[in-house]
């Protein structure tokens, strides 16, 4: 059953804690990327990855960091230096075409106590 | 940066009624694509339209580039309650990165 998967679903953090949210696929997909999505808002890009070991910056990357040392795992850690972190984290992963659509992982929700 | 904008943003309709949303966006693109997310769940790509194209169909969804005005829209026909679910417009950018840039979405409810 291919496909990308997120976990946990809800995630609590205290003030301070880094936490790590986890992102599999087993689509074969080069490319994987992180978004935050606040309510009522659109999709911001916090990193990407094009290829194991390397990764870009997107949109509001700072707070965070990732890793990309397997093909089928990109984790994304918040740490405790991204001052507002509760939000819906989705992770994304596609093939290296451009005009390849992005298949969605089913999101975490981090809410910092 | 986010490069599309849907319009309306929240658009309430009866089943069985059509369904139409427009996006524009800013800089020359690759391509567009139309996602819809379910509450608290992941979004689901619907239909992806190119720049050379001007019109493409699937199922229940059409969709229209205006690449002259920078402008898209998603038309859903004969809506079901099972619609109900917000909708964003995304686009690559020609020569930037293989980054997808994404509208605020617009929050479609079809009453039952």
């Amino acid at each position: 059953d291919g496909g990308i998967t997120q976990s946990p679903k809800y995630l609590f953090r205290k003030e301070g804690q880094n936490v790590t949210l986890s992102c599999e696929q087993n689509l074969n997909h080069d490319a994987m990327y992180w978004y935050r999505q606040d309510p009522g808002q659109g999709l911001r890009l916090i990193y990407y990855s094009q290829i194991v070991n390397d990764f870009q910056k997107g949109d509001i990357a700072e707070g965070y960091s990732v890793s990309r040392e397997k093909k089928e795992s990109f984790p994304l850690t918040v740490t405790s230096a991204q001052k507002n972190p509760t939000a819906f984290y989705l992770c994304a992963s596609r093939r290296r075409s451009s005009t390849d659509t992005q298949y969605f992982g089913p999101g975490t929700r981090l809410t910092v106590l | 940066s986010q490069q599309g904008e849907e319009d309306p943003q929240a658009l309430s309709i009866q089943e069985g009624e059509n369904a139409t949303m427009n996006c524009s966006y800013k800089t020359s693109i690759n391509n567009l694509q139309w996602y819809r997310q379910n509450s608290g769940r992941g979004l689901v790509h619907l239909i992806l339209i190119r720049s050379n194209e001007r019109e493409k169909h699937s199922g229940r969804l059409r969709v229209t580039l205006d690449t002259s005005k920078k402008s898209s829209s998603l038309l859903i026909t004969a809506s079901r309650a099972a619609d109900t679910a917000s909708y964003f417009c995304a686009s690559i950018t020609q020569g930037g990165s293989e980054k997808l840039v994404f509208g605020k979405g617009m929050k479609l409810t079809v009453n039952p």
